[in-house]
């Protein structure tokens, strides 16, 4: 099967600092891949769309600017967490969807990466 | 995406069967039904999906009503590893490929 790889799987940071979260699809190309936040307790929230070569479509309400979004091969996407805050803490998770050979309908999630910022 | 009720938590007993009932009563005609579940402190995964006709996979099976106002995921006999947060998400065929993620049903599976 398909599979998407986070990483690190958890991170600790202060306050005031930059975290770059990695998203890969080991086995396929992802011509689109999607970024979740899910807090404690809560349902997977979706932060942004991203398109290999192109600009990220953020939702409504994710600042562009803190979450900064890069998909720069059919392989990897990368989330940065500029300026991180403890209210940014939060399990992010990536999602990929591939090219024909795999069922367009299927999202392969990643395992989460666990941010604590302190 | 047209949106979808389900009940927020269900028991189960391990190898006994389980329904999982999601209700979409203003799907539409281009509507796939898709579920996803997500394990503790994991991401999600897909599990099954459909459009009219009921679905078998390895994993589960999903039983759509006629009217396609519901349907029912099954699992056949549930395990310990079945415990999981379950998800039911239409997605418009044609339309985004984004996921809405509801607060889906808790499932309990008791040894």
């Amino acid at each position: 099967g398909a599979v998407v790889s986070q990483h690190p799987s958890w991170v600790i940071c202060k306050s005031g600092t930059s975290v770059k979260i990695e998203c890969r699809s080991l086995d396929f190309q992802a011509t689109t891949m999607f970024w979740y936040r899910q807090f404690p307790k809560q349902s997977l929230m979706l932060m942004a769309t991203s398109n290999e070569g192109s600009k990220a479509t953020y939702e409504q309400g994710v600042e562009k600017d803190k979450f900064l979004i890069n998909h720069a091969s059919l392989t990897l996407s990368t989330l940065t967490v500029t300026s991180a805050h403890p209210e940014d803490s939060s399990f992010y998770i990536c999602s990929a969807s591939g090219l024909a050979g795999l069922s367009s309908y299927e999202q392969y999630f990643g395992p989460g990466t666990r941010l604590t910022v302190t | 995406d047209a949106k979808t009720t389900q009940p927020n938590s269900m028991e189960s007993n391990e190898e006994e069967p389980v329904h999982l009932p999601c209700n979409h009563s203003t799907i539409s005609g281009t509507d796939y039904i898709h579920w996803y579940r997500q394990l503790p402190s994991q991401g999600p995964e897909y599990v099954i999906h459909g459009l009219t006709s009921n679905v078998n996979n390895r994993m589960a099976s999903l039983a759509i009503a006629e009217d396609r106002k519901s349907s029912t995921l099954i699992l056949h006999r549930a395990t310990l590893r079945d415990a999981a947060v379950y998800y039911c998400i239409l997605l418009t065929q044609g339309g985004s490929e984004k996921l809405v993620f509801g607060k889906g049903t808790k499932l309990t599976v008791n040894p």
